[in-house]
Protein backbone atom coordinates (compact mmCIF):
# COMPACT_ATOMS: atom_id res chain seq x y z
CA UNK A 1 0.00 0.00 0.00
CA UNK A 2 1.22 3.31 -0.95
CA UNK A 3 2.40 5.94 1.89
CA UNK A 4 1.31 9.20 2.01
CA UNK A 5 2.41 11.08 -0.54
CA UNK A 6 3.06 15.15 -0.56
CA UNK A 7 3.71 17.61 -3.41
CA UNK A 8 5.73 19.06 -3.60
CA UNK A 9 8.87 18.37 -1.83
CA UNK A 10 10.45 21.50 -1.57
CA UNK A 11 9.03 25.46 -2.70
CA UNK A 12 10.52 28.97 -2.74
CA UNK A 13 8.39 31.89 -2.28
CA UNK A 14 8.51 34.76 -2.18
CA UNK A 15 7.34 37.20 0.79
CA UNK A 16 3.39 38.90 0.15
CA UNK A 17 3.11 35.36 -2.10
CA UNK A 18 0.67 33.15 -1.16
CA UNK A 19 0.76 28.57 -1.53
CA UNK A 20 -0.91 25.54 -2.21
CA UNK A 21 0.54 22.61 -0.52
CA UNK A 22 -0.93 19.04 -1.84
CA UNK A 23 -1.19 15.70 0.53
CA UNK A 24 -2.80 12.52 -0.56
CA UNK A 25 -3.42 10.14 2.02
CA UNK A 26 -3.01 6.58 2.68
CA UNK A 27 -5.56 4.52 0.36
CA UNK A 28 -8.79 4.01 2.71
CA UNK A 29 -7.62 6.81 5.36
CA UNK A 30 -10.43 9.08 5.76
CA UNK A 31 -8.68 11.71 8.00
CA UNK A 32 -5.84 14.17 7.34
CA UNK A 33 -4.04 16.41 9.48
CA UNK A 34 -1.32 18.95 9.03
CA UNK A 35 1.74 20.17 11.06
CA UNK A 36 4.70 22.68 11.02
CA UNK A 37 7.52 22.29 12.03
CA UNK A 38 10.49 24.40 12.61
CA UNK A 39 13.78 24.44 14.60
CA UNK A 40 11.91 27.27 17.34
CA UNK A 41 8.66 26.14 17.97
CA UNK A 42 9.06 22.35 17.13
CA UNK A 43 6.05 20.13 15.92
CA UNK A 44 2.72 22.23 15.88
CA UNK A 45 -0.81 20.69 14.97
CA UNK A 46 -2.01 22.98 12.04
CA UNK A 47 -5.86 21.73 11.47
CA UNK A 48 -7.46 18.38 10.64
CA UNK A 49 -10.18 17.27 8.04
CA UNK A 50 -12.48 14.58 7.77
CA UNK A 51 -14.70 13.20 5.19
CA UNK A 52 -14.44 17.07 3.80
CA UNK A 53 -14.87 18.63 7.16
CA UNK A 54 -12.51 20.66 9.31
CA UNK A 55 -12.67 19.06 12.29
CA UNK A 56 -10.31 20.80 14.81
CA UNK A 57 -7.75 23.91 14.49
CA UNK A 58 -4.71 24.59 15.68
CA UNK A 59 -3.40 28.43 17.04
CA UNK A 60 -2.54 29.52 14.00
CA UNK A 61 -3.64 33.12 11.97
CA UNK A 62 -6.52 32.92 9.10
CA UNK A 63 -3.88 33.11 6.85
CA UNK A 64 -3.15 29.30 6.79
CA UNK A 65 -6.42 26.96 5.43
CA UNK A 66 -7.21 24.15 4.32
CA UNK A 67 -9.69 21.56 2.47
CA UNK A 68 -10.39 18.42 1.97
CA UNK A 69 -11.91 16.40 -1.50
CA UNK A 70 -14.31 13.47 -1.62
CA UNK A 71 -11.59 11.41 -2.48
CA UNK A 72 -9.57 12.63 0.98
CA UNK A 73 -6.83 13.72 -0.88
CA UNK A 74 -6.34 17.78 1.32
CA UNK A 75 -4.79 20.84 0.38
CA UNK A 76 -3.49 23.59 2.61
CA UNK A 77 -3.03 27.28 1.54
CA UNK A 78 -0.95 29.92 3.18
CA UNK A 79 -1.57 33.16 1.75
CA UNK A 80 0.50 36.59 2.34
CA UNK A 81 3.62 34.86 2.93
CA UNK A 82 5.74 36.24 6.19
CA UNK A 83 9.82 34.76 6.97
CA UNK A 84 8.26 32.78 9.65
CA UNK A 85 6.19 30.79 7.13
CA UNK A 86 9.35 28.85 6.32
CA UNK A 87 9.00 25.53 7.64
CA UNK A 88 8.49 21.82 6.92
CA UNK A 89 4.92 21.34 6.49
CA UNK A 90 3.87 17.20 7.07
CA UNK A 91 0.48 15.85 6.36
CA UNK A 92 -0.82 12.46 8.20
CA UNK A 93 -3.29 10.51 7.57
CA UNK A 94 -5.50 7.92 9.58
CA UNK A 95 -8.63 5.88 9.07
CA UNK A 96 -10.92 7.84 11.60
CA UNK A 97 -10.41 10.78 13.77
CA UNK A 98 -11.38 8.76 16.94
CA UNK A 99 -10.11 6.10 18.88
CA UNK A 100 -8.70 3.20 17.57
CA UNK A 101 -8.35 4.66 14.29
CA UNK A 102 -6.72 7.55 14.57
CA UNK A 103 -3.37 6.51 14.25
CA UNK A 104 -1.50 8.84 11.94
CA UNK A 105 0.92 8.59 9.20
CA UNK A 106 2.89 10.33 8.46
CA UNK A 107 4.40 11.85 4.81
CA UNK A 108 7.93 13.25 4.22
CA UNK A 109 7.11 16.84 4.23
CA UNK A 110 7.27 20.03 2.00
CA UNK A 111 10.31 21.96 2.73
CA UNK A 112 8.85 25.93 2.64
CA UNK A 113 11.17 28.69 2.12
CA UNK A 114 10.16 32.10 2.07
CA UNK A 115 12.67 35.13 0.86
CA UNK B 1 -3.39 22.52 28.79
CA UNK B 2 -2.21 19.88 26.89
CA UNK B 3 1.51 19.46 26.57
CA UNK B 4 4.27 17.05 26.20
CA UNK B 5 7.94 17.12 27.99
CA UNK B 6 10.84 15.43 26.66
CA UNK B 7 14.48 15.59 28.23
CA UNK B 8 16.76 17.57 26.51
CA UNK B 9 19.45 16.49 23.91
CA UNK B 10 21.00 15.86 22.07
CA UNK B 11 22.22 12.32 23.69
CA UNK B 12 24.95 10.52 22.67
CA UNK B 13 25.91 7.11 23.02
CA UNK B 14 28.40 3.82 22.16
CA UNK B 15 26.66 1.45 20.16
CA UNK B 16 25.62 -1.07 21.96
CA UNK B 17 24.75 0.97 25.03
CA UNK B 18 21.63 0.75 26.69
CA UNK B 19 19.12 4.08 25.72
CA UNK B 20 16.21 5.56 28.42
CA UNK B 21 14.51 8.91 26.67
CA UNK B 22 12.35 10.20 29.53
CA UNK B 23 8.93 11.79 28.62
CA UNK B 24 6.50 13.14 30.48
CA UNK B 25 2.85 14.74 29.55
CA UNK B 26 -0.12 16.52 31.15
CA UNK B 27 -3.54 15.85 30.42
CA UNK B 28 -6.74 16.62 31.17
CA UNK B 29 -8.39 13.33 30.15
CA UNK B 30 -7.20 9.95 29.42
CA UNK B 31 -4.84 10.46 26.01
CA UNK B 32 -3.10 7.81 23.88
CA UNK B 33 0.44 8.00 24.09
CA UNK B 34 3.33 7.80 20.77
CA UNK B 35 7.14 7.46 20.25
CA UNK B 36 7.64 8.59 16.59
CA UNK B 37 11.00 9.09 14.90
CA UNK B 38 12.39 11.32 11.91
CA UNK B 39 15.78 10.08 10.06
CA UNK B 40 16.97 13.43 8.75
CA UNK B 41 15.30 14.62 5.57
CA UNK B 42 12.08 12.21 6.49
CA UNK B 43 8.69 12.58 7.71
CA UNK B 44 7.84 10.81 11.16
CA UNK B 45 7.61 7.51 11.34
CA UNK B 46 5.35 5.81 14.03
CA UNK B 47 7.64 4.14 16.07
CA UNK B 48 5.33 2.50 19.34
CA UNK B 49 2.16 3.30 20.89
CA UNK B 50 0.18 2.51 23.75
CA UNK B 51 -3.63 3.44 24.58
CA UNK B 52 -4.49 2.62 28.25
CA UNK B 53 -2.58 2.95 31.57
CA UNK B 54 0.04 -0.03 32.23
CA UNK B 55 0.27 -1.13 28.44
CA UNK B 56 3.60 -1.61 26.97
CA UNK B 57 4.51 -0.61 23.72
CA UNK B 58 7.02 -2.08 21.36
CA UNK B 59 8.85 -2.26 18.25
CA UNK B 60 12.20 -2.94 16.66
CA UNK B 61 13.40 -3.18 20.02
CA UNK B 62 12.34 -0.34 21.73
CA UNK B 63 9.90 -0.30 24.52
CA UNK B 64 7.77 2.15 26.34
CA UNK B 65 5.29 1.46 29.14
CA UNK B 66 2.43 4.09 30.02
CA UNK B 67 2.66 5.23 33.38
CA UNK B 68 -0.39 6.68 35.20
CA UNK B 69 0.80 7.48 38.37
CA UNK B 70 4.03 9.03 37.22
CA UNK B 71 2.42 10.70 33.69
CA UNK B 72 5.32 9.21 31.61
CA UNK B 73 5.77 7.37 29.22
CA UNK B 74 10.01 6.62 28.64
CA UNK B 75 11.30 5.23 25.67
CA UNK B 76 14.14 2.07 26.01
CA UNK B 77 16.57 0.38 24.14
CA UNK B 78 18.53 -2.62 25.67
CA UNK B 79 21.30 -2.11 22.71
CA UNK B 80 21.29 0.88 20.01
CA UNK B 81 22.85 0.46 17.22
CA UNK B 82 24.50 3.27 14.27
CA UNK B 83 21.46 3.19 12.48
CA UNK B 84 18.88 4.38 15.22
CA UNK B 85 20.34 7.60 15.20
CA UNK B 86 17.99 10.08 14.53
CA UNK B 87 14.95 12.20 16.26
CA UNK B 88 12.56 10.85 18.32
CA UNK B 89 9.60 12.80 19.32
CA UNK B 90 6.76 11.73 22.31
CA UNK B 91 3.47 12.86 21.82
CA UNK B 92 -0.08 12.33 23.08
CA UNK B 93 -3.67 12.42 21.34
CA UNK B 94 -6.47 14.02 22.53
CA UNK B 95 -8.21 15.04 19.75
CA UNK B 96 -5.10 15.81 17.74
CA UNK B 97 -1.55 15.07 17.91
CA UNK B 98 0.53 17.31 20.95
CA UNK B 99 4.05 16.30 20.32
CA UNK B 100 7.62 16.89 22.98
CA UNK B 101 10.08 19.17 21.47
CA UNK B 102 12.13 15.98 20.14
CA UNK B 103 15.41 14.37 21.78
CA UNK B 104 18.20 13.66 19.12
CA UNK B 105 19.91 10.43 19.57
CA UNK B 106 23.58 9.91 18.01
CA UNK B 107 25.17 6.60 18.14
CA UNK B 108 28.60 6.30 17.61
CA UNK B 109 30.62 3.17 16.29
Amino acid sequence: KAGVTQTPRYLIKTRGQQVTLSCSPISGHRSVSWYQQTPGQGLQFLFEYFSETQRNKGNFPGRFSGRQFSNSRSEMNVSTLELGDSALYLCASSLGALAPTYEQYFGPGTRLTVT
Amino acid sequence: GDSVTQMEGPVTLSEEAFLTINCTYTATGYPSLFWYVQYPGEGLQLLLKATKADDKGSNKGFEATYRKETTSFHLEKGSVQVSDSAVYFCAQHTGKLIFGQGTTLQVKP
